[in-house]
């Protein structure tokens, strides 16, 4: 089975600093990785995905993440935080199988201070 | 365009009422999904189809039932509901790739 833990509820950044966003994954096998954004009373929205053509992957507004499959982490990354980075943050893994069923996180909400 | 569209964006219904939330997505995708997220809580998964049929139902209480009309668009049909049945709904639609694109969802209140 697939799981994800995101380590950190809450995160606090000034702007300016930089994000990283925490996501370790269990699966049996290769996985698929997402990371989603969300902001307030909005569905969450693709930032970056991994499916294995390339471990360090480039998404949307800056983000990034590594996939590191010794450590099986995913974190998030961004070099220099916005307010406009202000959101709640989903990590998830999906085995490609049973009609691509998605595990999600917990969620990291983030918090730029300005 | 990855553009998932779901109507209405707010919905107030009483427990008694009858009332459905539609989704449409123009993408050729032949995967759809259902998910309800209470706040500060990831989505759960509660449905989903592949090319128009039902796929995967997680032990949702009848009172919400799911329809696929066409490989364009999809419904949730509610009836009965109770409060703790408020929440966000979110529909997902899926093409050849593993990736889900969410629509802006629909955010229920039932009395």
């Amino acid at each position: 089975a697939q799981s994800v833990t995101q380590l950190g509820s809450h995160v606090s950044v000034s702007e300016g600093a930089l994000v990283l966003l925490r996501c370790n994954y269990s699966s049996s096998v290769p996985p698929y990785l997402f990371w989603y954004v969300q902001y307030p009373n909005q569905g969450l929205q693709l930032l970056l995905k991994y499916t294995s053509a390339a471990t360090l992957v480039k998404g949307i507004n800056g983000f990034e993440a590594e996939f590191k499959k010794s450590e099986t982490s995913f974190h998030l990354t961004k070099p220099s935080a916005h307010m406009s980075d202000a959101a709640e943050y989903f990590c998830a893994v999906s085995d490609g199988d049973n009609f691509n069923k998605f595990y999600f996180g917990s969620g990291t909400k983030l918090n730029v201070k300005p | 365009d990855t553009e998932v569209t779901q109507t209405p964006k707010h919905l107030v219904m009483g427990m008694t009422n009858k009332k459905s939330l539609k989704c449409e997505q123009h993408m050729g995708h032949r995967a759809m999904y259902w998910y309800k997220q209470k706040a500060k809580k990831p989505p759960e998964l509660m449905f989903v189809y592949s090319y128009e049929k039902l796929s995967i139902n997680e032990s949702v209480p009848s009172r919400f039932s799911p329809e696929c009309p066409n490989s364009s668009l999809l419904n949730l049909h509610l009836h009965a509901l109770q409060p703790e049945d408020s929440a966000l709904y979110l529909c997902a639609s899926r093409g050849q790739t593993d990736t889900q694109y969410f629509g802006p969802g629909t955010r229920l209140t039932v009395l």
